[in-house]
């Protein structure tokens, strides 16, 4: 089975940055990725590793490290729009997604 | 628009009823899922399809059912639902090459309760 942990939820001030931690524990490793989802909607694709690093998008960024099981997603320059619940998935050696619960991100003005 | 629809949007339906949830891409994508989102538990994967012809079971494949008849269509069968099935399902497609991106694209979802 799939272990993937990130914290429930996160609070953060407009303009500020937020990290959101993923940690996983996975028969095998094809890639993760980051998904964001407002309340009431599907998720939506933010961003995908698969290699050891940092990948830059405009005010998110995502980082990986394969050999701790490790990524976390960076959120800069915070805005109200981005409160959302952020969905860390590890694609497996079956190439199923399986996903966290989810951290739930509210930005406060 | 290009993209995954899924119907209904919501429905709630007395235990032991026989209810399919439809969904429908135009993205030409090969492979197709269905997932169930709870809260605190994130989403899990119920059943999918690589290609046309061809499913799988996920995670949490019991009480339901699924078939691939064309490239465009996965509906999700329950047969006799239960009140444990009162979830948000939503179903999603990739263009599955087992190679480096892809991406799963969402539906917008449906939600329904068993009573």
């Amino acid at each position: 089975g799939q272990n993937i942990d990130q914290p429930t939820e996160m609070t953060a001030t407009e303009g500020a940055i937020v990290q959101i931690n993923c940690t996983y524990q996975t028969s095998g490793f094809n890639g993760l990725f980051w998904y964001q989802q407002h309340a009431g909607e599907a998720p939506t694709f933010l961003s995908y590793n698969v290699l050891d690093g940092l990948e830059e998008k405009g005010r998110f960024s995502s980082f990986l490290s394969r050999s701790k099981g490790y990524s976390y997603l960076l959120l800069k320059e915070l805005q109200m729009k981005d409160s959302a619940s952020y969905l860390c998935a590890v694609r497996d050696g079956d190439y199923k997604l399986s996903f966290g619960a989810g951290t739930t991100v509210t930005v406060r003005a | 628009i290009a993209g995954i629809t899924q119907a209904p949007t919501s429905q709630i339906l007395a235990a032991g009823r026989r209810m399919t949830l439809r969904c429908t891409q135009d993205m030409r994508h090969n492979a197709m899922y269905w997932y169930r989102q709870d809260l605190g538990l994130g989403l899990r994967l119920i059943h999918y399809s690589n290609t046309a012809g061809t499913t799988g079971k996920g995670e949490v494949p019991d009480g339901y059912s699924v078939s691939r008849a064309n490239t465009d269509d996965f509906p999700l069968t329950l047969a006799s639902a239960v009140p444990s099935q009162t979830s948000v399902y939503f179903c999603a497609s990739s263009d599955f090459s087992g190679g480096a991106a892809d991406t799963q694209y969402f539906g917008p979802g449906t939600r329904l309760t068993v009573l």
